[in-house]
């Protein structure tokens, strides 16, 4: 099956700091890859869409300065976050679909950042 | 533009027992309706989706899916529930045809069974 993977688990920076997640797609071609927010007991919500070997869509109210996204190629899609500040602290998912397959998405294991 | 509603923020059961978890959405002409798992600290799982065709969906897990149109439900079902089920249970919907593809989801359902 369709298999993304997204590395780091976990990671603890200091403020001020650029950290970088990446999200892979394993076994299936991804045009667009998703990257999501998530606060806790709470919904997912979308920060980007990706697009492979153009610029990333932002929704309203992400600052697209600091959170650069970066989809270089139809397997991977790298989010950091710079100049990360406390309240950045968050779950960070991907989630990409197989340009060949159906319309559902598969996500990644997720991020959890804590900036310290 | 579409929505997705999930009305309960937890539902209860007990092992052994079927359990619901309810959604209901809002979209421009025919759906596409999904359902994820979320469980702590991981990404979320595919568990099911209705495409078209038969209503009753079958997925992962034993978890199945019933698509009514009338209503505009597409309730999650388990005849029989296990605490390893005890999760946060997530429905989306996109449009079939049109606009985004990126998919709506509903705030989550956390399900707790109880031994």
């Amino acid at each position: 099956g369709a298999v993304v993977s997204q590395h780091p688990s976990w990671v603890i920076c200091k403020s001020g700091t650029s950290v970088k997640i990446e999200c892979r797609s394993l076994d299936f071609q991804a045009t667009t890859m998703f990257w999501y927010r998530q606060f806790p007991k709470q919904s997912l919500m979308l920060m980007a869409t990706s697009n492979e070997g153009s610029k990333a869509t932002y929704e309203q109210g992400v600052e697209k300065d600091k959170f650069l996204i970066n989809h270089a190629s139809l397997t991977l899609s790298t989010l950091t976050v710079t100049s990360a500040h406390p309240e950045d602290s968050s779950f960070y998912i991907c989630s990409a679909r197989d340009q060949l397959g159906g319309r559902e998405a598969f996500f990644g294991q997720g991020t959890r950042l804590t900036v310290v | 533009a579409q929505s997705v509603a999930q009305p309960e923020d937890q539902v209860n059961v007990a092992e052994g027992n079927p359990l619901t978890v309810k959604c209901t959405y809002s979209v421009s002409g025919n759906p596409y309706l999904f359902w994820y798992v979320q469980y702590p600290n991981r990404g979320l799982q595919f568990l099911l989706k209705y495409i078209t065709g038969d209503n009753l969906v079958k997925g992962s897990y034993g978890f199945e899916a019933e698509f009514n149109k009338s209503q505009t439900s597409f309730h999650l079902k388990k005849p029989s529930a296990l605490v390893s089920d005890s999760a946060l249970y997530f429905c989306a919907v996109s449009p079939a045809s049109g606009g985004s593809y990126i998919p709506t989801f509903g705030r989550g359902t956390s399900l707790i069974v109880h031994p």
